[in-house]
């Protein structure tokens, strides 16, 4: 079943309202990345988190990687309309059946109301 | 630079027809290769991956297959489509799991 779960599965959001999106693993990852994949496109790499506890922003996007490493989240702040899309959680699983493949969360869908 | 080209954009089939999906790589030597399938408003299914030639991993039995006969270019096939390999192919490349993933344009799939 799938490791990697990511809620909510859609966003509906005020332009100017902030929101957050949630990556959960059954098992420790290895590291966690996040991709924004626009409407009719092909995923986009934003970000890589590795250590425990790590916090990292880009612009308006804060991304964080739990302490255990088993979750992350994306928060962004006064949403844009070029913040629409779909936004991806990959984590690189820690076990050894795992090597070279990277476990996707099924997205949430952001839609951005003017 | 790195690029990577997955053709066709688009292609319709009929039921029971067979497939060639292809995606090379430039710029690069020795990347790890991955097939992805993306059902419409869904997400990104891992179908076959590869860290060396003539090396694939599969992740879900079904009636496709992947070959990676050079170092950059990995192949998706299928004998014989079914209308559920509609959807939208995504092939991508890392140097390592620890790197991003790149991924070409995708293959929007129809089988009708």
């Amino acid at each position: 079943g799938q490791q990697v779960m990511q809620i909510p599965q859609y966003q509906h959001v005020q332009e100017g309202e902030d929101f957050t999106t949630y990556c959960n693993s059954s098992t420790t990852l290895s590291n966690i990345q996040w991709y924004k994949q626009r409407p009719g496109g092909h995923p986009v790499f934003l970000i890589q988190l590795v250590k425990s506890g790590e916090v990292k922003k880009q612009k308006r996007l804060t991304f964080q990687f739990g302490e255990a490493k088993k979750n992350s989240s994306l928060h962004i702040t006064a949403t844009q309309t070029t913040d629409v899309g779909t936004y991806f959680c990959a984590g690189v699983l820690m076990t050894t059946d795992s090597w070279g493949k990277f476990q996707f969360g099924a997205g949430t869908q952001v839609v951005v109301t003017p | 630079s790195q690029t990577i080209h997955q053709w066709p954009a688009t292609l319709v089939q009929p039921v029971g027809s067979p497939l060639s999906l292809e995606c090379t790589v430039e710029g690069t030597s020795n990347p790890n290769l991955y097939w992805y399938r993306q059902a419409a408003g869904r997400g990104l299914q891992l179908l076959f991956y590869s860290v060396g030639i003539g090396q694939i991993s599969s992740e879900v039995p079904q009636n496709l297959s992947a070959s990676r006969p050079q170092d950059r270019q990995f192949i998706l096939s299928s004998k014989k489509l079914l209308l559920s390999d509609s959807g939208f192919y995504l092939c991508a490349w890392t140097q390592d799991t620890n790197q991003p993933q790149h991924f070409g344009d995708g293959t929007r799939l129809s089988i009708l």
